[in-house]
């Protein structure tokens, strides 16, 4: 079974700076997804970005941007130019595809994001 | 907003009575997954729907709990006799593909509070 680790429960910010929110994960498995989920207060999850294991350069979306170490199994998103509606939970997922078959995320617990003004 | 809408958002109940769940996925979506949240963690997966067949359930899915989907469309989550500890965030949750990618979209929850 797959396991998903967030060790930062709680992270606060500058607006305007740079943040780093951490994740590792554990499986046996070389091909698989890893996203990163924002879930504001009160609102929708919504995917932030997501990386496939077999692809070896970072992506990256706007200012969200991940340090993928596939052999470490880590998977760190950075937030550059932090803004007021980056305050949110931010969870870290790991896929297992299975063409078409079921595709659950395993979830971290979370790190809950401040910018503060 | 996603595209994914649940019904209805708060839901409080008092120990013992039954409970039931709306989820409306994407309409082109033929996967449709349900997760629970308790405060301080992440989702869990609860049960996936291909079309209108219920094809995995998780052993966190007591007997007490039952979801359907006919017709493939929306989905129900049932939830006889609660109890305290089914106090959470019930998500529902559907497959597509965006940007080329694989990506799940979920609706806004159903909270339950358990008195």
């Amino acid at each position: 079974a797959q396991t998903v680790t967030q060790s930062q429960p709680e992270m606060s910010v500058q607006e305007a700076e740079t943040v780093t929110l951490s994740c590792t994960y554990d499986t046996s498995e070389s091909n698989y997804y890893l996203f990163w989920y924002k879930q504001p207060p009160s609102r929708q999850m919504i995917l932030v970005i997501r990386q496939e294991a077999y692809k070896q350069q970072n992506a990256t979306e706007n200012r969200f941007s991940v340090n993928f170490q596939k052999a470490a199994k880590s998977f760190s998103l950075k937030i550059s130019d932090s803004q007021l509606g980056d305050t949110a939970m931010y969870f870290c997922a790991f896929m297992k595809p299975a063409r078409g078959g079921n595709e659950k995320l395993t979830f971290g617990t979370g790190t809950r994001l401040t910018i503060i003004p | 907003d996603t595209g994914v809408s649940q019904d209805p958002r708060h839901k409080i109940t008092k120990r013992g009575q039954n409970v039931t769940f709306r989820c409306d996925p994407i309409s082109e979506h033929n996967r449709l997954y349900w997760y629970r949240q308790t405060l301080g963690q992440g989702p869990e997966f609860l049960t996936y729907f291909q079309n209108e067949a219920q094809l995995e359930k998780s052993r966190l899915l007591s007997d007490r709990f039952s979801a359907e989907r006919p017709k493939g469309s929306f989905s129900t989550l049932e939830i006889q006799r609660t109890e305290q500890g089914d106090s959470a965030m019930y998500l529902c949750a559907s497959i597509g593909f965006d940007r080329g990618g694989y990506e799940q979209y979920f609706g806004p929850g159903t909270r339950l509070t358990v008195t």
